[in-house]
């Protein structure tokens, strides 16, 4: 039934540092791979996203990389920011509109 | 921009009555979804819409929940009778046909005593 793995559960770093999330899924259908980030009270908010047609994508701070062979895809937070602290969420999704989504990885930013 | 809008904030009722959560999404949005979020079970899509019609209800627990969309601009999700099993926070969400970003509410949290 679990067709999303993420890791770790949580994780804390120094500000400056690098936060690296992990995602393993199981349907080969999927075709978009999302990131969603959540603060507290708040609604999920798309943060990035890739298409398997590359390896890896970056905005500003924030790079997906994907490797279709190992059916994963990992977040990577570059010089992680005290407002970088929330829950992230992988959801990718097939050809349809039904994101699955992962259990969540909460991300603490010490100052 | 006005995002999705959904009411109340905040819910607590009683065991055995019934709960109305409302959502509004994004003007010119034609699809709509409702999500539940507990700690247990993570974020479920529960049900979506398209064009006011459901597309997929098989997320929906069980017949104690309904949901409808009566026109573009409004949706309701109801639970009767509400059990405390149902306490989570609902999110609706809602995106236009070719966008892969969905566009999420600040969800109503329920308390069920």
């Amino acid at each position: 039934q679990q067709q999303v793995k993420q890791s770790p559960q949580s994780l804390i770093v120094q500000k400056g540092g690098i936060s690296i999330i992990n995602c393993a899924y199981e349907n080969t259908a999927f075709d978009y791979f999302p990131w969603y980030q959540q603060f507290p009270g708040k609604g999920p908010a798309l943060l990035i996203a890739i298409r398997p047609d590359v390896s890896e994508k970056k905005e500003g701070r924030f790079t997906i990389s994907f490797n279709k062979s190992a059916k994963q895809f990992s977040l990577h937070i570059m010089d992680s920011q005290p407002g970088d602290s929330a829950t992230y969420f992988c959801a990718p999704k097939p050809n349809d509109y039904k994101l699955s989504f992962g259990a969540g990885t909460t991300v603490t930013v010490r100052a | 921009d006005a995002g999705v809008i959904q009411s109340p904030r905040h819910e607590v009722t009683e065991m055995g009555q019934e709960v109305t959560l409302r959502c509004k999404p994004i003007s010119g949005h034609d699809y709509l979804f409702w999500y539940r979020q507990t700690m247990m079970r993570g974020l479920e899509l529960l049900i979506y819409f398209n064009n006011n019609v459901p597309i997929d209800d098989s997320g929906m627990p069980e017949d104690r929940f309904s949901a409808k969309m009566p026109n573009a601009s409004f949706s309701t999700l109801k639970i009767q009778p509400s059990e405390p099993r149902d306490s989570a926070v609902y999110f609706c969400a809602s995106t236009l046909w070719g966008d892969n970003e969905q566009f999420f509410g600040p969800g109503t949290r329920l308390t069920v005593l």
